[in-house]
């Protein structure tokens, strides 16, 4: 079946840490990759995307490139901020699918 | 801001009840999914409509079923509530040509079932 793993959390950085959220994924297909993030109280926001392998996906300082080989899409920032405190969630869509399917999400905290 | 809203923001429920929750899709997009996240997990699937249609189901029992209307708005609505369906409930809208483009969620429906 198709599903997706993400980094156990919560993660704690401070400010200006390097980021790394790891993902796998097995898909049936080929899917298109995904991070969505959720501010506390909030739906979720589309952070980045990737349609094929080896496309990266950016966005607001975030990166993630897909990775057919080892079945991954990390997400990666250089520089944190307090503002990205958020509970972030990576997710698989199967073209001739209709859904999206989520990881459990991986709570982060930056702390100034 | 994705376009898309839904109502009511929060919502209370006893067991039993039934519920209706609306959702206004992104202008231009033609299918709406639902999903249910309970408290720290990911969202799940509930089902999708395309063009008036219920277009794929997730593994949710019938008393939970939807429809979209000629403008692309949608309904959730839920009988014979249980205490499990306590949750937050998104819609997401998306364009759908021949292939599935990316989905935008709304800000979502909480729900509390007692």
């Amino acid at each position: 079946g198709n599903s997706v793993t993400q980094m156990e959390g919560p993660v704690t950085l401070s400010e200006e840490a390097f980021l790394t959220i790891n993902c796998t994924y097995t898909a049936t297909g080929y899917p298109s990759l995904f991070w969505y993030v959720q501010y506390p109280g909030e739906g979720l926001q589309l952070l980045l995307k990737a349609t094929k392998a080896d496309d990266k996906g950016s966005n607001k300082g975030f990166e993630a490139t897909y990775r057919k080989e080892t079945t991954s899409f990390h997400l990666e920032k250089g520089s944190v901020q307090v503002s990205d405190s958020a509970v972030y969630f990576c997710a698989l869509l199967i073209q001739g699918a209709q859904k999206l399917v989520f990881g459990q999400g991986t709570r982060l905290t930056i702390n100034p | 801001e994705t376009g898309v809203t839904q109502s009511p923001t929060h919502l209370i429920k006893t067991r039993g009840q039934q519920v209706t929750l609306r959702c206004s899709s992104q202008s231009g997009h033609n299918t709406v999914s639902w999903y249910q996240q309970a408290l720290g997990q990911g969202p799940q699937f509930i089902f999708q409509y395309y063009r008036e249609e219920e277009n794929g189901r997730g593994n949710f029992p019938p008393r939970f079923s939807g429809l979209q209307f000629p403008n692309y708005s949608s309904e959730l609505n839920v009988n014979a509530l249980e205490l499990d369906d306590s949750a937050l409930y998104l819609c997401a809208s998306s364009l759908y040509r021949g292939t599935q483009e990316t989905q935008y969620f709304g800000p979502g429906t909480r729900l509390l079932v007692l």
